[in-house]
């Protein structure tokens, strides 16, 4: 079974451009995390979704970013005009189903972003 | 909202011997209390998880220990081995069914 893929793996961008990063879950997964990581600290939840919805963005900056879980494809995370800030492990995860309790999240290699 | 303390932030043992990590939280509600791993370049990868039903949870060298009433969990690796060496986050379940991730420990194993 493939487990959570991510593309591309690094990418390079310089300021003002965008970034777009993909996701595709585990088959069979229909919840879709993303997660922001700087060098030596933890994660930080950005966005949770589920196919063609967005549950909770609480965790993503309200200008430039915007994330997508399309009915069919991968789930796309993107920031406009990107600022040398932007540059982090950006990481997907994905469960089976959320709930009480239930939400073993699977995490994929991760995207490396370096705004130059 | 939650808040997940994680300790120490860096530590080193002799293979062979136990680590331990320990995690607090704030968030009464939480009832999921995941572990993961994560190697240089590599997302992380879950090792163990234990609800909050029960107090202690085994898988082979690795187990985790949660005391609801004091908000504490900790991760124990017994009879380390090089390829222990790792970041390890703990992580818990807010009342949102968000997942809040400790800032980390680097474990070294040493020869």
């Amino acid at each position: 079974n493939a487990g959570v893929m991510q593309n591309p793996r690094h990418l390079v961008r310089r300021r003002g451009q965008e970034a777009r990063l993909r996701c595709s879950p585990v088959k069979g997964h229909s919840h879709v995390y993303w997660y922001r990581q700087l060098p030596e600290e933890g994660l930080k939840f950005m966005v949770y979704l589920q196919k063609e919805n967005i549950i909770d963005e609480s965790g993503m900056p309200k200008e430039r970013f915007s994330a997508e879980f399309p009915k069919e494809g991968p789930s796309i995370l993107r920031i406009q005009q990107v600022v040398r800030g932007d540059s982090a492990a950006y990481f997907c995860a994905s469960s089976p189903q959320r709930g009480p309790g239930t939400d073993t999240q699977y995490f994929g290699p991760g995207t490396r972003l370096t705004v130059l | 909202g939650e808040n997940v303390e994680q300790h120490p932030s860096t530590l080193s043992v002799q293979e062979g011997d136990s680590a331990v990590i320990k995690c607090t939280y704030s968030d009464s509600a939480s009832n999921y209390f995941p572990w993961y791993k994560q190697e240089l370049g590599k997302g992380p990868q879950l090792i163990i998880d234990i609800r909050s039903n029960v107090g202690e949870k085994k898988d082979q060298r690795i187990a985790v220990t949660l005391n609801k009433t004091a908000k504490h969990f900790s991760l124990h690796i017994t009879e380390t081995q090089p390829e222990d060496s790792a970041v390890y986050f703990c992580a818990a379940t807010n009342r949102d069914d968000k997942i809040i991730f400790g800032k980390g420990t680097r474990l070294h194993i040493l020869p």
